[in-house]
């Protein structure tokens, strides 16, 4: 059982650079997220998805986009990369109605040039 | 709007010592409370929450809606302690999305 699956581990892009960073779940759970983690700020909410076709922003959802065409799979996309986006970025899901549940990513470390 | 705040962006204790991680929160309703820990290398991962009103690996915390605080307590603190502490909540609105703290990095001196 893999559980949360984030990749790339690591990425550098230039400014202005576009990629996507992948996350899936096998644990056919509902609500998945992204969330960036930055020192002294935490983590904060960039956007999150309670099932396959439905997405809704977050706290800090500007220059990111995701989709959920299925249930195991919740994409971020930056389409043009900024340093202010270094960061590391975390992808979680849970069941729909289980809070207490959530399941983290490993993470990946993003470095924008 | 939620809020959640640690006031110790770092903390060190020494081993058998006792440790009190500090969270305060704002919040309109009734908010469900949540204490994460990362330790070095791995995932970010549940140490307890308010409602279940249990202890793990040693560690308590109280809901304290009076003072809007959820402190986090351990009355010795072991060197496997040592990691990154978030305090969360739940906004209890349609998909119950966790917003944390900056968090606290605990260090505990052999």
């Amino acid at each position: 059982n893999a559980g949360v699956t984030q990749t790339p581990k690591f990425q550098v892009l230039k400014t202005g650079q576009s990629m996507t960073l992948q996350c899936a779940q096998d644990m056919n759970h509902e609500y998945m997220s992204w969330y960036r983690q930055d020192p002294g700020m935490g983590l904060r909410l960039i956007h999150y998805s309670v099932g396959a076709g439905i997405t809704d922003q977050g706290e800090v959802p500007n220059g990111y986009n995701v989709s959920r065409s299925t249930t195991e799979d919740f994409p971020l996309r930056l389409l043009s990369a900024a340093p202010s986006q270094t960061s590391v970025y975390f992808c979680a899901s849970r069941p729909l109605d289980r809070e207490e549940k959530l399941f983290f990513g490993s993470g990946t470390q993003l470095s924008v040039l | 709007a939620q809020r959640v705040t640690q006031p110790e962006k770092l903390l060190s204790v020494f081993k058998g010592a006792p440790v009190e991680l500090k969270c305060n929160y704002s919040y309109s309703g009734s908010p469900e409370l949540f204490w994460y820990v990362q330790y070095s290398r791995q995932r970010l991962q549940l140490l307890l929450r308010h409602i279940s009103r249990e202890s793990i690996k040693g560690f308590t915390a109280d809901l304290n809606k009076g003072e809007t605080s959820f402190h986090l307590k351990k009355p010795f603190a072991q060197e496997e302690d040592s990691a990154m502490y978030y305090c969360a909540l739940t906004d209890q609105t349609g998909a119950n999305n966790l917003f944390f703290g900056t968090g606290t990095r605990l260090t505990v001196i052999p």
